[in-house]
């Protein structure tokens, strides 16, 4: 089992709609989670991190994490042709900061 | 905020060169690291950097070394480039303690190419 899975897409919505990008990760005593955007031949850019059980918004993201399954999910609201990236769920295993595991990425695609 | 600076965008070198990718911060981050991204591979971890002068080995460190001399730079240096080292080169920077959630901030990246 690889330690931290997403689904490689290509996930397609049509404008507007709410994108639902999942991940999830082996070790339970992971500290913190975070989702970065990668435009195609750029480098990854931080989206949001939570850390608590529950649901964290900022803006049109949302990052939901439950770490009884292990799962950490993020949501994008009113999704726009902009948000076409990969997405990367990163997992940080310790207190030190290195110990980060990304995931191979979900593709987005928003359709006009 | 936080900047990661990679000294190049585009490299192109040859084979058996000895390369260096530099990789400056300006956040005072204790942690430092070196990826490379292939497609289909993901982020690949070849080295991190937590102290000056300290270093641990990441996933794949087998062709490369690094320096840490100063806190604000890592260097990355493929000691004898081969076309299989063709690819995305990312450095990353972090704190090591005392922030709760110590997210790895990102370079622009250097595309590198071994002919």
């Amino acid at each position: 089992q690889k330690e931290v899975e997403q689904n490689s897409g290509p996930l397609s919505v049509p404008e507007g709609a709410i994108a639902s990008l999942n991940c999830t990760y082996s070790d339970r005593g992971s500290q913190s989670f975070f989702w970065y955007r990668q435009y195609s031949g750029k480098s990854p850019e931080l989206i949001m991190f939570i850390y608590s059980n529950g649901d964290k918004e900022d803006g049109r993201f949302t990052a939901q994490l439950n770490k009884a399954s292990q799962y950490v999910s993020l949501l994008i609201r009113d999704s726009q042709p902009s948000d076409s990236a990969t997405y990367l769920c990163a997992v940080n295993k310790d207190n030190y900061g290195q110990n980060f595991v990304f995931g191979p990425g979900t593709r987005l695609s928003v359709l006009p | 905020d936080v900047k990661v600076t990679q000294s190049s965008r585009y490299l192109v070198k040859r084979t058996g060169e000895k390369v260096f990718l530099e990789c400056v911060q300006d956040m005072d981050h204790e942690n430092m690291f070196w990826y490379r991204q292939d497609p289909g591979l993901g982020l690949r971890l070849i080295y991190f950097s937590y102290d000056v002068k300290m270093k641990e080995k990441g996933d794949i460190p087998e062709g490369y070394s690094v320096s840490r001399e100063k806190k604000e730079r890592f260097s990355l240096i493929l000691e004898s480039a081969s076309t299989n080292q063709t690819s995305m080169y990312l450095c990353a920077s972090s704190f090591k303690l005392g922030t709760d959630n110590q997210p790895q901030h990102f370079g622009d990246g250097t595309r590198l190419s071994i002919l």
